[in-house]
This record gives C-alpha cells, structure tokens and sequence, in this order.
C-alpha cells in the first residue's frame, strides 16, 4: 500500500533561515504528491502539489521536486518567517486508491524572530 | 464560491454519548471524504463517498460510526456511542470527478471526556 514518511519535528528555526522538511513515499502506482499546511487555528490547505516526476511546485516562496529516483519530494524554503509557522503535511494520492490522500505524521515548524 | 463547511468547529461530549458532524463539500463536487487525526499521529482516510454512494469505508474504525450522504450533497458522521480514543479533529474534503486537488474544510475538533 501507499505510505509516506516526513521529518518529524518539531522544527524550530529563527526568521530567515533556510527551511527543508524531508519527506519520502511509496506508493504501487504513480502518485501524485502534496504539501498540505495547517496554521494556527485553521483547517489545512494546500500549499503546492506535483501530479508526475520531475516537475517542481512552488508557492509563497516553498518550493518541492518530485524525484521518482529517490521516492522523495522535500520541501524547502530559503528565507522563513514567522508567518509561516504551522503544521506541514507531505500527502500523496493516485488514481488506483481513488485519489484519497495518504498523510506524513506532520512537522511542527515554529519561526522566532 | 464558498469552501466546504464543517460543523460545529468544537464539540466536547461525555464518553457514551452521541454526536454528529456535518459537512458541506463545495458545490458541484461528487468526491468526499473524511479524515481523522488523532493527537499527534498522522490524518488518516476514513471513507470515500462518490455522490450518494459509499465508494470506500476501508478506513471507518469500527461499526460505532455511521456515514450518510443522503442526495449526495452534505454528508453527516455520526458516533454513536462516544468513546475516549475517538477525540481528534475530524476533516472533510471534496474534490470534482478526476480532479486530483482535495479542497479542506476547517476540521471539527471532537473530545470526548
């Protein structure tokens, strides 16, 4: 079956630190691949995706690689801020499994200014 | 457009009691599905409904949840009797056929004490 195994936090960083969270699959079929983002308070979102391998998602400055060789799609940030202290969620889904989702454990990220 | 909709946000029952959480998918949308996560662990698939229909329960606990999406529109999961390991926050989303993006709702955080 499909599993998924992230870095475990907690993580915490000062602002404008560089930021990876690891993050590995498996999976029978070819997944599709997620970073959902939880803030403080709030449901989850999603931050960026990649639907096959190589292609890079990105947003508000995260970005992941879907890399098929190494069954991993980390995600990284250059430069942190306080704002983007939550919970990260690596999630993958395939059409096999009717594209529900199969979740990391979450990191807990906290910025310090 | 609105999102989809969970309610109630919180809910605190004695164990042994009954409650049922509701939730609206965004309009349209023929895939839902619920989630838990119990403190700390992972979110974990529940069910799959493709509009009326139970596409998939492999994740339901035990027969002390019930699923309904009656006309295919908002779903309820109900728990009937509560019990202590139940707690957890309970998320819906709800995606359109083939769509491979899932849509979140808030989540309902339930404790049972």
């Amino acid at each position: 079956g499909n599993s998924v195994t992230q870095m475990e936090g907690p993580v915490t960083l000062s602002e404008e630190a560089f930021l990876t969270i690891n993050c590995t699959y498996t999976a029978t079929g070819y997944p599709s691949l997620f970073w959902y983002v939880q803030y403080p308070g709030e449901g989850l979102q999603l931050l960026l995706k990649a639907t096959k391998a190589d292609d890079k998602g990105s947003n508000k400055g995260f970005e992941a690689t879907y890399r098929k060789e190494t069954t991993s799609f980390h995600l990284e940030k250059g430069s942190v801020q306080v704002s983007d202290s939550a919970v990260y969620f690596c999630a993958l889904s395939d059409r096999g499994s009717n594209y529900k989702l199969t979740f990391g454990k979450g990191t807990l990220l906290t910025v310090n200014p | 457009e609105a999102g989809v909709t969970q309610f109630p946000s919180h809910s605190v029952i004695e164990k042994g009691q009954t409650v049922t959480l509701r939730c609206d998918p965004i309009s349209g949308h023929d895939n839902l599905y619920w989630y838990r996560r119990v403190m700390g662990k992972e979110i974990k698939f529940l069910l799959h409904f493709v509009k009326e229909s139970k596409q998939d329960e492999s994740g339901m606990p035990n027969n002390r949840f019930l699923a309904e999406r009656t006309g295919g529109t908002y779903s309820t999961l109900k728990v009937q009797p509560a019990e202590l390991e139940d707690s957890g926050v309970y998320f819906c989303a709800s995606n359109p056929s083939r769509e491979v993006q899932a849509f979140f709702g808030q989540g309902t955080r339930l404790t049972v004490v």
